[in-house]
C-alpha cells in the first residue's frame, strides 16, 4: 500500500498569506495525485487532479505541483473560506487508493 | 447539476447487515464509474469500493471485500452498498462519489453526496 504523509499536520496562517501544503508518497505515484478540501460538516471537494490540473470551478489561487513522491498544494492568497482540512489522494496503485491523513489549515 | 443522495444508514449491532443506497441525478449515471468512500468520526478519508459504469467490474478494499458488495441499477440511477457482518470499525460516514471520467474508472472523486452515517454498536 502506498502511504501518503502530509505536512504539516496543522498550519496557522492569516488571510492574505500564502499557504504551502506538502504530500509525500512512500513510493512513486508519477503525477497521479489529487487534492481535496473539506470544511466542517461538509463532504470533500476536488481541487486538483493529476498533480496540477484544477477541477472545474476551482479558483486560480489554488495550484498544485510535483511528481514522483513529492507534491505541493499552494494557495496564493488565503481567503476566509479557504480555512479547512486538505487531503491528498493517489490513484497510481488503483484499485488500492489511499489518502493522506490531512492538513488542517486554521486562521492565525 | 450533479446530485447524489445517500440513504440507509443508521445504528446497527455488530454482526448485522445494512444496505446503503445512493440516488443520482443531474448527469448520465450509466456512463460513470461510482465509488463509496467512508470517514470515521473525526478521522480521514478511506476509499471503500468502486463499480464500473456498466456494473461489470468491481473492486473493494481488502478489509471489506468478504463482507461488502457494491452494485448499481442504471435503469434507476441508483448505487448500492450491501454491508454484512458489520464491525465497530465500520462506523463511519459513507459517501457516494462520482468518478471524474466517462467510461473507464479514473479513481478521482469529482462529486460527493452529503453522506449517510453508519454506527455499529451494541
Amino acid at each position: 500500500e502506498i502511504v501518503l504523509t502530509q505536512s504539516p499536520v496543522t498550519l496557522s496562517l492569516s488571510p492574505g498569506k500564502r499557504a504551502t501544503l506538502s504530500c509525500r508518497a512512500s513510493q512513486t505515484v508519477s503525477r497521479y495525485l489529487a487534492w481535496y478540501q473539506q470544511k466542517p460538516g461538509q463532504a470533500p471537494r476536488l481541487l486538483i487532479y493529476d498533480a496540477s490540473n484544477r477541477a472545474t470551478g476551482i479558483p486560480a489561487r489554488f495550484s498544485g505541483s510535483g511528481s514522483g513522491t513529492d507534491f505541493t498544494l499552494t494557495i496564493s492568497s488565503l481567503e476566509p473560506e479557504d480555512f479547512a482540512v486538505y487531503y491528498c489522494q493517489q490513484r497510481s496503485s488503483w484499485p488500492l487508493i489511499t489518502f493522506g491523513q490531512g492538513t488542517r489549515l486554521e486562521i492565525k | 447539476q450533479v446530485h447524489l443522495v445517500e440513504s440507509g444508514g443508521g445504528v446497527v449491532q455488530p454482526g448485522r447487515s445494512l444496505r446503503l443506497s445512493c440516488a443520482a441525478s443531474g448527469f448520465t449515471f450509466s456512463r460513470y464509474g461510482m465509488h463509496w468512500v467512508r470517514q470515521a468520526p473525526g478521522k480521514g478519508l478511506e476509499w471503500v469500493a468502486v463499480i464500473a459504469s456498466d456494473g461489470k467490474d468491481k473492486h473493494l478494499k481488502d478489509s471489506v471485500k468478504d463482507r461488502y458488495t457494491i452494485s448499481r441499477d442504471n435503469s434507476k440511477n441508483t448505487l448500492f452498498l450491501q454491508m454484512n457482518s458489520l464491525r465497530a470499525e465500520d462506523t463511519a460516514m459513507y459517501y457516494c462519489v462520482k468518478d471524474t471520467a466517462v467510461g473507464p474508472v479514473n479513481y478521482y472523486f469529482e462529486s460527493w453526496g452529503q453522506g449517510t452515517l453508519v454506527t455499529v454498536s451494541s
